[in-house]
């Protein structure tokens, strides 16, 4: 199973929306809708932001929203602040029953 | 609160195995299915498995199939994670997560760290 594709970095400024891309086939994002997305920080360990596509967990801010489109699912930040800065990955359920993660994308605040 | 406690950072040399344990806490240990996720510095996750703690059934990944072995106790709601035959490419944080239904991962463990160096 190939990981999913993600641009290596997108860069914002403050207050601005920014959008990273997850690019997979019809054996994982095009057939389910079962994205998730990660944040993680340095040192840290991952951090669920989305799920199931689109949902937000308790306690994660409204400024993240997630979609899909065909193979292609997308997190976007908006209202970018400071302590978004980090690295984000996405994740499918695959048809092999298994899960495959993206290589992830590095957030920079400018 | 719900809670995943990892055992310690271990080094090993190469053809050694390796086995890591997390501790669930806060919620049922038998509901939800326990994954492992490793990732190499500078690297992405990568899903090495996943385990039913009710059952004792298995899922591996392809690439870990017949290297890895997943086992539970559920009398301590624990989760096991064994690799055998380490290399050098093995060097990565190995974490337990939390697993719901469809596939998402909504607890993490804080990480073990396995350094395979001779």
């Amino acid at each position: 199973q190939s990981a999913l594709t993600q641009p290596a970095s997108v860069s914002g400024s403050p207050g601005q929306s920014i959008t990273i891309s997850c690019t997979g086939t019809s054996s994982d994002i095009g057939g389910y809708k079962y994205v998730s997305w990660h944040q993680q920080h340095p040192g840290k360990a991952p951090k669920l932001m989305i799920y199931d596509v689109s949902n937000r967990p308790s306690g994660v801010s409204d400024r993240f929203s997630g979609s899909k489109s065909g193979n292609t699912a997308s997190l976007t930040i908006s209202g970018l602040q400071a302590e978004d800065e980090a690295d984000y990955y996405c994740s499918s359920y695959t048809s092999s029953t298994t899960l495959v993660f993206g290589g992830g994308t590095k957030v920079t605040v400018l | 609160q719900v809670q995943l406690v990892q055992s310690g950072a271990e080094v090993k040399k190469p053809g050694a195995s390796v086995k890591v344990s997390c501790k669930a806490s806060g919620y049922t240990f038998i509901y939800f299915t326990m994954h492992w996720v490793r990732q190499a510095p500078g690297q992405g996750p990568e899903w090495m498995g996943r385990i039913n703690p009710n059952t004792g059934d298995t899922n591996y990944a392809q690439k870990f199939q017949g290297r890895v072995t997943m086992t539970r106790d559920t009398s301590i709601s624990t989760a096991y994670m064994e690799v055998s035959r380490l290399g050098s490419d093995d060097t990565a944080v190995y974490y337990c997560a939390r697993g719901k239904p469809t596939g998402y991962l909504d607890y993490w463990g804080q990480g073990t760290l396995v350094t395979v160096s001779s």
